[in-house]
């Protein structure tokens, strides 16, 4: 069983400040998917990586994928309250995908 | 992407009965996912459904208790069977979008289910 271990599994920060949620394996992934989900809400593709060391933005978002394809970090600059959500990763193998357990981020005004 | 219409939306449900959650695509796919939920938590795959053959279940799961139809390649049903306070939990099916460094999943909005 492939496991991905997400820290921290619980943030609550002030508007305007930065964070950052991680994504931990033992298992090496084709492609790493991020995801928000929000309440009564299903999960929401924010974006996938595939190349080892590989880094995306996403406005104020950066994904990176760790060279040996078993970690990733997605960074928020200046959080803002609409970044409110439950933050998933998802490692993707042979056509499955793994679930992390998720970060649950609240940014205060 | 692709768009889903899941419903019920939420059920409360009493144990012993079977409720059938239904997910519609808007575009053709090969094959559907459906996953459990607590809220908060991570998804665990129950089973992927696969037009025109029988669904694959992950360990920990069995037809009898999540029965699946896919009769064409827009629409798949599950059903909770026999249901106990356990099976409380949100219920969301999902299917895989463009390819490569775009993939990803699309999931609807979940049904979330609670047996007393």
């Amino acid at each position: 069983t492939q496991l991905l271990e997400q820290s921290p599994q619980f943030l609550s920060i002030q508007e305007g400040e930065n964070l950052t949620v991680y994504c931990n394996s033992s298992s090496v992934f084709s492609s790493l998917q991020w995801y928000r989900q929000e309440p009564g809400e299903g999960p929401v593709l924010l974006v996938t990586v595939v190349t080892g060391g590989e880094v995306k933005k996403l406005k104020r978002l950066t994904f990176q994928f760790g060279d040996a394809r078993k970690d990733s970090s997605l960074h928020i600059t200046a959080a803002q309250p609409g970044d409110t959500g439950l933050y998933l990763c998802a490692g993707v193998n042979a056509g499955k995908s793994t679930f992390g357990d998720g970060t649950t981020l609240t940014v205060k005004p | 992407s692709a768009v889903i219409s899941q419903k019920p939306s939420r059920d409360i449900c009493q144990r012993g009965t079977s409720l059938t959650i239904q997910c519609q695509v808007d575009s053709q796919v090969t094959m559907m996912f459906w996953y459990r939920q607590q809220p908060g938590q991570s998804l665990t795959l129950i089973a992927t459904a696969n037009q025109g053959s029988e669904a694959t279940y992950e360990s920990g799961f069995v037809i009898d208790k999540f029965p699946i139809s896919r009769p064409n390649l827009t629409f798949s049903t599950l059903t909770v069977s026999n249901m106990s306070p356990e099976d409380s939990s949100i219920y969301l099916c999902s299917v895989g979008t463009g390819g490569g460094s775009n993939y990803g999943y699309t999931f609807g909005s979940g049904t979330r289910l609670t047996v007393v």
